[in-house]
This record gives C-alpha cells, sequence and structure tokens, in this order.
C-alpha cells in the first residue's frame, strides 16, 4: 500500500513569507502528526488531528497551525517565516484510535527560509 | 514535563557487537516506549513498541527492554551489520490520544 506522501519534498522561502506543507496519509490512518526536526533539538512535537480535530499540541508559536480534511489528509501553515523556522518537517500517520500502533513517518518536507 | 533522554549522541562499535541503546525518561513512566530508526534525508522507521507492563521484545536481532525502576529503556542489536548504522529514535507514548514524544536519538556506527 502507498505509504505516507509529503508535498513538496524541499522549499525555499524568504523571512516574512507564509508556507502550506502537505500530508496524505496511509489510506485507513485517522490519526495525523507533525514535527520539526532540527540538528540541535531533534524531532519536536508540534500537533496532531485525529477525525478533523486537533487532539495535541506542542509547544510552538500560534504562526504554527494545521487542520485535517475529511479524507485524513492534512496541512500545515507557517505564517511569517522566521530563519529559525528552517528544518525537515516530517508528518506521521497511525491509524490512532485506541493503540498503542508504530507511526508511518514520511519523508518530509526540507524547507529553507532565507 | 515528560522528558525522553538519550544520553550518548553517537556509538561506534565493530560488525559482530552487540550495540546497546539506552534511553531514560522522568517523572511518571510511560504507557509505552517506541524505538525507530532514521537513516539520513529520510522520515524515522518504526521498530519496536514494547508495554509498560512488558519486560522485553524482540524481532529478529533486535531486542527492547522496559524497566520501570530505572526509568529506562534498553535497546539491542545482536550481530550488528554496517548496515545496521543510523540514528536510532526513542520515543514516550501516554494512552491512546496523548502524543508521541522523541528523543533527540543516538547515532550507531557500525565498522566492518
Amino acid at each position: 500500500k502507498a505509504g505516507v506522501t509529503q508535498t513538496p519534498r524541499y522549499l525555499i522561502k524568504t523571512r516574512g513569507q507564509q508556507v502550506t506543507l502537505s500530508c496524505s496519509p496511509i489510506s485507513g490512518h485517522r490519526s495525523v502528526s507533525w514535527y520539526q526536526q532540527t540538528p540541535g533539538q531533534g524531532l519536536q512535537f508540534l500537533f496532531e488531528y485525529f477525525s478533523e480535530t486537533q487532539r495535541n499540541k506542542g509547544n510552538f508559536p500560534g504562526r504554527f497551525s494545521g487542520r485535517q480534511f475529511s479524507n485524513s489528509r492534512s496541512e500545515m501553515n507557517v505564517s511569517t517565516l522566521e530563519l529559525g523556522d528552517s528544518a525537515l518537517y516530517l508528518c506521521a500517520s497511525s491509524l490512532g484510535d485506541r493503540g498503542p500502533y508504530g507511526y508511518t513517518f514520511g519523508s518530509g518536507t526540507r524547507l529553507t527560509v532565507v | 514535563s515528560q522528558k525522553i533522554e538519550q544520553n550518548s549522541e553517537a556509538l561506534n562499535i565493530q560488525e559482530g557487537k552487540t550495540a546497546t541503546l539506552t534511553c531514560n525518561y522522568t517523572n511518571y513512566s510511560p504507557a509505552y516506549l517506541q524505538w525507530y530508526r532514521q537513516d539520513p534525508g529520510r522520515g524515522p522507521v518504526f521498530l519496536l513498541l514494547i508495554r509498560e507492563n512488558e519486560k522485553e521484545k524482540r524481532k529478529e536481532r533486535l531486542k527492547v527492554t522496559f524497566d520501570t525502576t530505572l526509568k529506562q529503556s534498553l535497546f539491542h542489536i545482536t550481530a550488528s551489520q554496517p548496515a545496521d548504522s543510523a540514528t536510532y529514535l526513542c520515543a514516550r507514548g501516554g494512552q491512546a490520544g496523548t502524543a508521541l514524544i522523541f528523543g533527540k536519538g543516538t547515532t550507531l556506527s557500525v565498522s566492518s
């Protein structure tokens, strides 16, 4: 079956712009989680969506937002980009209810802010 | 806050030896721990999950333990191979519906 698909793979944006990243989970998976990965901080949890509702939220500023659609696809948006937002953004899907389950990650979107 | 720590940033071993990676958690015991492998430029890949009430889990050459007294999980790769070289991540999770929180990882290098 198809894995988790993230688009685009690479993105270069200018400071102050906004960006939208997309994630298509594995068919049947209802939970999508987003993570920011940087060399110094590792994988940091952004938020999780389950059945179109934000179920958990990490400690990131309000410039970071997300949503989930009825087909479980998810998007995350970062407004007013800062240089420090340069990172690999990973999304992961899981069945989401009861569990626990292992997460299936996408290959990520590499965002560079200049 | 609930933390998960992988104290060693890097581990270098020779082919054929057993690699042992450590993961420590703070405060209350998580309901489960998970281990992932990540190769450069790729997303993490799920390896094993162990619940709080399980002492040990095995999968082929992999073994994970969960010690609630020491607040620690150990991840073992037996008969290690150069292909096992990667970053290994430990993650803690609560009951269903809680976020999965990752440690910073340990980069394993297996030399032939």
